[in-house]
């Protein structure tokens, strides 16, 4: 019930084409749902986040859409360039007593082909 | 502006032998981690700290040590190292429960 299911594992896209990553969860106790990108060589950094009273949150090329109703979330990045080429990590954040606990998917390596 | 500071970048060990990665933040932030990465494991917890003072394991802590004696520094002990400990670490900060998560470059150990 912990668990978040990441897919695909790997994405090949050609620029200017649309990246879909999808995430699904288990618990609906999750509230709060971020996107990490890591580039190689270097550690995640934060995208883009969505909690689940939102369906879609836009934030430049890069959208995230959510359906509660399926437990699934999905990032989508538009007009995929080279430089979008990374590891995405989705995550769910559920409170564990005084605390926060942060699952994550096992990641989506993308590379966009020019 | 440095954020999270992780040291060694790249470290090579030899089974049993001990070390110790550094990471300091300079955000001011109540809450470190370490998480180790592994290909096709994604990020695995290995400790984390709510506060100075106060440490807690993650998801998989054998064999790693840490200690929170101020809010800045966060060290992580390899008391003896083994093959199965070779991997990237990195240390993250952030400033409450929740919040955004900022992770360093990342260690890349190697135990031979």
């Amino acid at each position: 019930q912990q668990q978040v299911k990441q897919s695909p594992q790997s994405l090949i896209v050609q620029k200017g084409g649309i990246s879909i990553i999808n995430c699904a969860y288990e618990n609906t106790a999750f509230d709060y749902f971020p996107w990490y990108q890591q580039f190689p060589g270097k550690g995640p950094a934060l995208l883009i986040a969505i909690r689940p009273d939102v369906s879609e949150k836009k934030e430049g090329r890069f959208t995230i859409s959510f359906n509660k109703s399926a437990k699934q979330f999905s990032l989508h990045i538009m007009d995929s360039q080279p430089g979008d080429s990374a590891t995405y990590f989705c995550a769910a954040s559920i409170r564990a007593g005084n605390n926060r606990k942060l699952i994550w998917g096992l990641g989506t390596s993308l590379a966009v082909n020019p | 502006n440095a954020g999270v500071t992780q040291t060694p970048k790249f470290q090579v060990l030899k089974t049993g032998q001990s070390m110790t990665l550094q990471c300091a933040q300079d955000m001011n932030h109540e809450y470190m981690s370490w998480y180790r990465q592994d290909p096709g494991m994604g990020l695995r917890l290995i400790h984390y700290s709510v506060g100075a003072g106060i440490t807690d394991q993650g998801e998989v802590p054998n064999g790693y040590n840490v200690s929170r004696s101020t809010t800045e520094d966060f060290p992580l002990r390899l008391l003896s190292a083994a093959p199965s400990q070779t991997s990237v670490y990195f240390c993250a900060s952030h400033r409450g429960a929740g919040n955004t998560i900022y992770f360093g470059e990342g260690s890349w150990l190697t135990v031979v």
